[in-house]
């Protein structure tokens, strides 16, 4: 069964911060893997999607990167500001249904001004 | 890029009473939706896959008979939460997959939060 990990559960950092969120997953048998964004209440923004041939993937100030052999990816944020204040969350497929996708539990984000 | 609806994104009843959340495709035909339940402070959890024109299909521990799920268009999938309790209060949220593409394709409703008195 895929377990998701992430850590930290939670980070608080000042505006303008680089930072590292982690994640890692117990089957590295996976075929791509999501960040995504959840603000309060609200559905989730997917961010970056890494296939698993690839390394890594940008965006803006988001870089993903994906080792898929030691089951780990990060999500880099750089030069953090009070908007990226969210729950991000890491995604992989798997399970019984097809296309299921098998989330951990999030880092809450704060970027203070 | 893809929008998913969901409706209504608040509701409030009482115990024993049934409620339906409506995901809706708005500009691309979905044959495979899933609806997921998010706990606070906690992550998404899937409840089941809905396929259109077919039985939905439920994750272990999940209640067939308590979440009824409808996938009657290539557009529109509904979960019907029957005789709702204070326990099924949660943020219930979907996603549809687009027909023809890849695994990757699966865009995500803004949620439905669910409070049972």
């Amino acid at each position: 069964k895929q377990e998701v990990t992430q850590i930290p559960a939670a980070l608080s950092v000042p505006e303008g911060e680089n930072l590292v969120l982690n994640c890692s997953f117990t089957d590295s048998a996976i075929y791509n893997l999501q960040w995504f964004r959840q603000d309060p209440g609200k559905g989730l923004t997917s961010l970056l999607l890494i296939q698993s041939s690839q390394r890594e993937q940008t965006s803006g100030r988001l870089n993903a990167s994906l080792d898929k052999s030691s089951g780990r990816s990060t999500l880099y944020i750089a030069a953090s500001q009070p908007g990226d204040s969210a729950t991000y969350l890491c995604a992989v497929p798997g399970g019984t249904s097809y296309g299921k996708l098998t989330f951990g539990q999030g880092t809450i984000l704060t970027v203070h001004p | 890029g893809a929008v998913v609806s969901q409706h209504p994104s608040r509701v409030i009843c009482k115990s024993g009473t049934s409620v339906k959340i409506e995901c809706r495709s708005l500009d691309f035909q979905a044959t495979t939706m899933f609806w997921y339940r998010q706990f606070p402070k906690q992550s998404l959890m899937l409840m089941a896959t809905s396929n259109e024109g077919s039985k939905a299909t439920y994750e272990q521990g999940v209640e067939k008979d308590k979440f009824l799920i409808n996938h009657a268009s290539l557009t529109l999938s509904t979960l019907t939460v029957t005789s709702a309790h204070p326990e099924d209060s949660s943020f219930y949220i979907c996603s549809a997959r687009a027909s023809g593409g890849t695994t990757d394709t699966q865009y995500f409703g803004p949620g439905t939060r669910l409070t049972v008195l």
